[in-house]
């Protein structure tokens, strides 16, 4: 199975930080990693697919980079509405598997 | 509007069973892979079981494997999880998402319904 690495696991940041999330798979992936967002209690949300590609609908200040194995979630000027957990997810081969989430609070 | 709306959550004994069903609505059901994922209270999200369009090929977790049984009901436009011999640890929030493909790799899942709660304890 693929194991993925979410660092931090939080982080404290202010509106108007640039933040950004690391998601480390133990094997290459290509560039099958997703990014999700999850606020307490509702549903996760799609923001980035194919490691780079943003989900209709989704602000731009949000970005996604990498490929192989290392892989960034960045956050330009985090806005109220942002603070959330956040996921990584491989879905290069099954069992499909997530990373420990990243919690950014204030 | 894309929707998908979960049912059939509860508490259940260990070693009982439970039927989760998942409507969906909006799109075209038989087009899309779909699949099952479950949150334990206040941890993160882990993956169950997917199933491609047709349903004739299931994915399983480890964790899961031999007691949950996925299924899906293109003229209802249903998704199915059969749990079985649950146990404790099966407790969770179990989400049924939408994959925008017919398969479940390398893909993702951009539609997800609000969640049914199992809950399993004597």
């Amino acid at each position: 199975d693929i194991q993925m690495t979410q660092a931090p696991s939080s982080l404290s940041a202010s509106v108007g930080d640039r933040v950004t999330i690391t998601c480390r798979a133990s094997q290459s992936i290509n560039y099958f990693l997703n990014w999700y967002q999850q606020k307490p209690h509702k549903a996760p949300k799609l923001l980035i697919y194919s490691a780079s590609s943003l989900q209709s609908g989704v602000p731009s200040r949000f970005s996604g980079s990498g490929s192989g194995t290392d892989f960034t979630l960045t956050i330009d000027s985090l806005q109220p509405e942002d603070f959330a957990t956040y996921y990584c997810q491989q879905s290069y081969s099954v069992p499909l598997t997530f990373g420990g989430g990243t919690k950014v609070d204030i | 509007e894309v929707q998908l709306v979960e049912s059939g959550g509860g508490l259940v004994q260990p070693g009982g069973s439970l039927r989760l069903s998942c409507a969906a609505s909006g799109f075209t059901f038989t087009n899309f892979a779909m699949g099952w994922v479950r949150q334990a209270p206040g941890t993160g999200l882990e993956w169950v079981s997917s199933t491609t369009s047709s349903g004739l090929t299931t994915y399983y977790a480890d964790s899961v494997k031999g007691r949950f049984t996925i299924s899906r009901d293109n003229s209802k436009n249903t998704l199915f999880l059969q749990l079985n011999s649950l146990s404790a640890e099966d407790t969770a929030l179990y989400y049924c998402a939408k994959f925008p493909t017919r398969f479940v790799t390398g893909t993702n899942m951009d539609v997800w319904g609000n969640g049914t709660t199992v809950t399993v304890s004597s």
